[in-house]
């Protein structure tokens, strides 16, 4: 089936620092692949949408310049959370559907990062 | 908003029918019917989808009300393996519209 792998699965930083989310699509490809964001306790939140070879959709409230996307392959998609601070600790989920499979294709989701930021 | 409605929590006996029940009144048309499930600290994991017919694969079965209206997910055979989130998504195949809601949580008791 589908495989979405994500990198890093856990990650620990200083504030003020930058980190990169990693997503590809295993045995697929994907002109479009969706980043989520999960706090504690709460269901999945759409934070953008990341368009291969084009700029990044972004749900209203997350800011741009603070979630910087590039989907630079139709398997890779990154994720860099600039100047992280604490507030931006949580789970960040990414998902991609097979461009190319007929039919109604479901998304897959990659296991998520863990992101805490100290 | 999430389209969808279900109850926050639910209990299934091991090795018993989970039936797992979503509203999805406003869903348009062209809007499939998606479950999904979470297991802590995973991402959601793709269980199975339909727009009107009767599904099954290895995993559940999926039955969808004629006028649409409401879902419910079976599975067949609860294992403890089966405790988690299960999240009913209405998608046009965009992901614009991919909204998770609070899901329910399902509790496969021993």
């Amino acid at each position: 089936g589908a495989v979405v792998s994500q990198h890093p699965s856990w990650v620990i930083c200083k504030s003020g620092t930058s980190v990169k989310i990693e997503c590809r699509s295993l045995d697929f490809q994907a002109t479009t692949m969706f980043w989520y964001r999960q706090f504690p306790k709460q269901s999945l939140m759409l934070m953008a949408t990341s368009n291969e070879g084009s700029k990044a959709t972004y749900e209203q409230g997350v800011e741009k310049d603070k979630f910087l996307i590039n989907h630079a392959s139709l398997t890779l998609s990154t994720l860099t959370v600039t100047s992280a601070h604490p507030e931006d600790s949580s789970f960040y989920i990414c998902s991609a559907r097979d461009s190319g499979g007929a039919g109604h294709q479901p998304q897959h989701f990659g296991d998520g990062t863990r992101l805490s930021i100290l | 908003d999430a389209k969808t409605t279900q109850p926050p929590s639910m209990d299934c006996a091991e090795g018993r029918a989970a039936n797992l029940p979503c509203n999805h009144s406003t869903i348009s048309g062209n809007e499939y019917v998606y479950w999904y499930r979470q297991i802590h600290s995973q991402g959601p994991q793709y269980i199975i989808h339909g727009l009107k017919n009767n599904e099954t694969n290895e995993m559940a079965s999926l039955i969808i009300t004629e006028d649409r209206k409401s879902s419910t997910l079976i599975l067949p055979h609860a294992t403890l393996r089966d405790t988690a989130v299960y999240y009913c998504i209405g998608d046009d195949n965009y992901g614009q519209n991919f909204v998770f809601g609070p899901g329910t949580r399902l509790s496969v008791l021993p």
